[in-house]
Formats: structure tokens, sequence, C-alpha cells
């Protein structure tokens, strides 16, 4: 089945500065691939998802770029704040009939001001 | 329109007892998905229903689990004979397109 490498576990920033995760995954069967960041008791929120037919994608100050020859994906925020504080945790999925998301272990951001 | 709703927020229960998880998916949302978060874990994938077909079972860790859902929308997820590692935070997601999916709030569940 499938299975989500996600590093680094931890990573702390200075604000302004930009920060990177990243994520493999062994099924090439795999085509949707989403990210979500959870704050402290709270749910995870979907923040930008890529497709395997496309090589990246952007929305604002977050960029998500997939190599799916290589199986690899990377999260990239730039000029982090401390909002941005949170763990973020990547997932792929088959979409379809089997639509279940398998998630990376997350990484804690941390944005110090 | 509203989210996915989750009951209860908290539930503490004694070993051994059995439990029941409720998820009100987003309306028109043919897909519900289960999850469960450990103390600082990843989320593991448990159970699959989408529309009137089979659910994909395959992430139920033992046969103590178990998940309905009735008429297509509400799901129940019952766990049998409680033991202390299945206390974790368990999470409802719902989608329509099969790939995007939203997360309810969650239910914590201590078993003491």
């Amino acid at each position: 089945g499938e299975n989500v490498e996600q590093h680094p576990s931890t990573l702390s920033v200075q604000e302004g500065d930009s920060a990177v995760i990243k994520c493999t995954y062994s099924d090439s069967a795999s085509n949707y691939f989403p990210w979500y960041k959870q704050e402290l008791g709270k749910r995870p929120q979907l923040i930008i998802d890529i497709r395997s037919n496309v090589g990246e994608k952007k929305d604002q100050r977050i960029a998500v770029t997939l190599n799916k020859t290589a199986k690899h994906f990377s999260l990239h925020i730039t000029e982090t704040q401390p909002e941005d504080s949170a763990v973020y945790f990547c997932a792929a999925s088959r979409g379809g009939s089997q639509g279940n998301l398998i998630f990376g272990k997350g990484t804690k951001l941390s944005v110090k001001p | 329109g509203a989210g996915v709703s989750q009951s209860p927020s908290n539930k503490v229960t004694e070993k051994g007892k059995d439990v029941e998880l409720r998820c009100d998916p987003i309306s028109g949302h043919t897909a519900l998905y289960w999850y469960r978060q450990s103390l600082g874990q990843g989320l593991e994938f448990l159970i699959y229903f989408q529309g009137n077909s089979a659910p994909d079972k395959s992430g139920l860790p033992s046969d103590r689990f178990s998940a309905e859902r009735t008429g297509g929308s509400v799901s129940t997820l019952t766990i049998q004979r409680t033991q202390q590692e299945d206390s974790a935070v368990y999470l409802c997601a719902s989608s329509f397109t099969q790939e995007t999916q939203y997360f309810g709030p969650g239910t914590r569940l201590l078993v003491l």
C-alpha cells in the first residue's frame, strides 16, 4: 500500500524567512496530493492541493511542487509569519474509489518573531 | 453551509466499555472518512464510505472497531471493549469530489 514520508519533523524559522517541507510517496498510482495545516487543538484545514497533471501550484505565499518521476512533492511558504506556526501534514491518494488519504507524520513549524 | 460536525467533542470511558462516535458530514457530500490521530502523531486512516458502495474497512485496527453510515449521511464509529491504546482523537471528514476532504473538529476519546 501507499507510504508517505515527511521531512523534517520539526522546523524553526525566523519571521520573513521561507520554509520548505518535503514528502515522498511510494504508490505510483497516487494522483492527488493535499497539504493540511493543523493548529493546536484544532481540526486539519486544507491549505493547498495539487493533482498529478500539474507540476506546480501557487496561492499567495504558499506553493506546492510535484515531481512524479521522483515521487516527491514539497510545500513552500514564503515570507513566513508567526500565524503560520502549526503542524503541517502532506497526504496522497489514488482518488476515485480509493480516495482515502495516506498522511505523512507531520512537520511542526515554528515561526519566531 | 455548515461544516462537518462530530459528537461528542470529548468522551471519557472505562476500559472494557463500548463507545459510539457520531459524524454529520457536509450536506450533499457522498464520501465520508474516519481517521484516528494519536497524541502528537499523524492521521491514521480507518474506514471510508462512498455512496451506496461497500465501505473500505482496510484501515480498521481490529474487529473491535466498526462503523456504519445510515441513509448515506450520518455515520457512527463504534469501538467495543475499549482499551487504553484506543485513546486518541477520532476525526471524520467528508468530500464531494472524492478528493478535497473537509474535517470535523474530532472526538477526543480517553480510555481509563
